[in-house]
C-alpha cells in the first residue's frame, strides 16, 4: 500500500457545483495533514492544514478521519480559479526535519 | 510575504556534470527540505536538513547528492555526476517548526542532456 494515496482524477466539476475528494494514508502514527494545490508546472503552494476536529477556510472544508485514516476536502461553490491539482501532504512525526510525504495529487477541472 | 527563492530558474546540463541548485531560505525557517518532481509525476521527497546536518534523507539520496548551507543564508544541492533521470524540477521547501507546513520556492527546472 502507498504511503499516501489519491484519486487521481480528474474531476470535472460545474461552475458553482460542489466537489469532495480523500486522501488515504498508511501510517497510523501519522500527526501532521495537509492541503496543497499545485497549478501546472508551478510550486506546490499550500491550501490549508487539517486540524483534528476539522477546518474551514472559506469555501474550503478539511476533515480527518483518523480510525479510517484517511483525510478529504471539499470545495463549495467552484470557481474556475480552482481547477489545479490538489496534493495532500502527510507527516508521521512531529520531529525536527521529518519528512513530509506527498500523494500523487487529485486533479480537478472546473468548467463553466 | 516573505518567500523562498531558488536560482536558477532553469539549468541545462550535460550528463555527467556537476550542478548546484541554490535557495534561500524564509529568514526565520529552522527546516530546510530538497524535493523533485519528474514531469507527470508526483513530489519526491530528498533530503531534509536541520541545525546544519542532514535529519532524513531519500533512496533518492544516494552518493551524487549533497547538500550545505555554506554561509547561513543559502542551502545548495549538488549534483555530483547528473544521469538523464535526474531531469526534473527541483523544489526547495522550509518550515519554522516540527509540525508547521513547509513553503515552497518557485523551483529550478533541471535538463540533462
Amino acid at each position: 500500500r502507498k504511503e499516501v494515496e489519491q484519486d487521481p482524477g480528474p474531476f470535472n466539476v460545474p461552475e458553482g457545483a460542489t466537489v469532495a475528494f480523500n486522501c488515504t494514508y498508511s501510517n497510523s502514527a501519522s500527526q501532521s495533514f495537509f492541503w496543497y494545490r499545485q497549478d501546472c508546472r508551478k510550486e506546490p503552494k499550500l491550501l490549508m492544514s487539517v486540524y483534528s476536529s476539522g477546518n474551514e477556510d472559506g469555501r474550503f472544508t478539511a476533515q480527518l478521519n483518523r480510525a479510517s485514516q484517511y483525510i478529504s476536502l471539499l470545495i463549495r461553490d467552484s470557481k474556475l480559479s480552482d481547477s489545479a491539482t490538489y496534493l495532500c501532504v502527510v507527516s508521521p512525526i512531529k520531529a525536527a526535519g521529518n519528512k513530509l510525504t506527498f500523494g500523487g495529487g487529485t486533479r480537478v477541472l472546473v468548467k463553466p | 510575504e516573505p518567500e523562498v527563492t531558488q536560482t536558477p530558474s532553469h539549468q541545462v546540463t550535460q550528463m555527467g556534470q556537476e550542478v548546484i541548485l541554490r535557495c534561500v531560505p524564509i529568514s526565520n525557517h529552522l527546516y530546510f527540505y530538497w524535493y523533485r518532481q519528474i514531469l507527470g509525476q508526483k513530489v519526491e521527497f530528498l533530503v531534509s536538513f536541520y541545525n546544519n546536518e542532514i535529519s532524513e534523507k531519500s533512496e533518492i539520496f544516494d552518493d551524487q547528492f549533497s547538500v550545505e548551507r555554506p554561509d547561513g543564508s543559502n542551502f545548495t544541492l549538488k549534483i555530483r555526476s547528473t544521469k538523464l533521470e535526474d531531469s526534473a524540477m527541483y523544489f526547495c521547501a522550509t518550515k519554522t517548526g516540527g509540525d508547521s507546513p513547509l513553503h515552497f520556492g518557485n523551483g529550478t527546472r533541471l535538463t540533462v542532456t
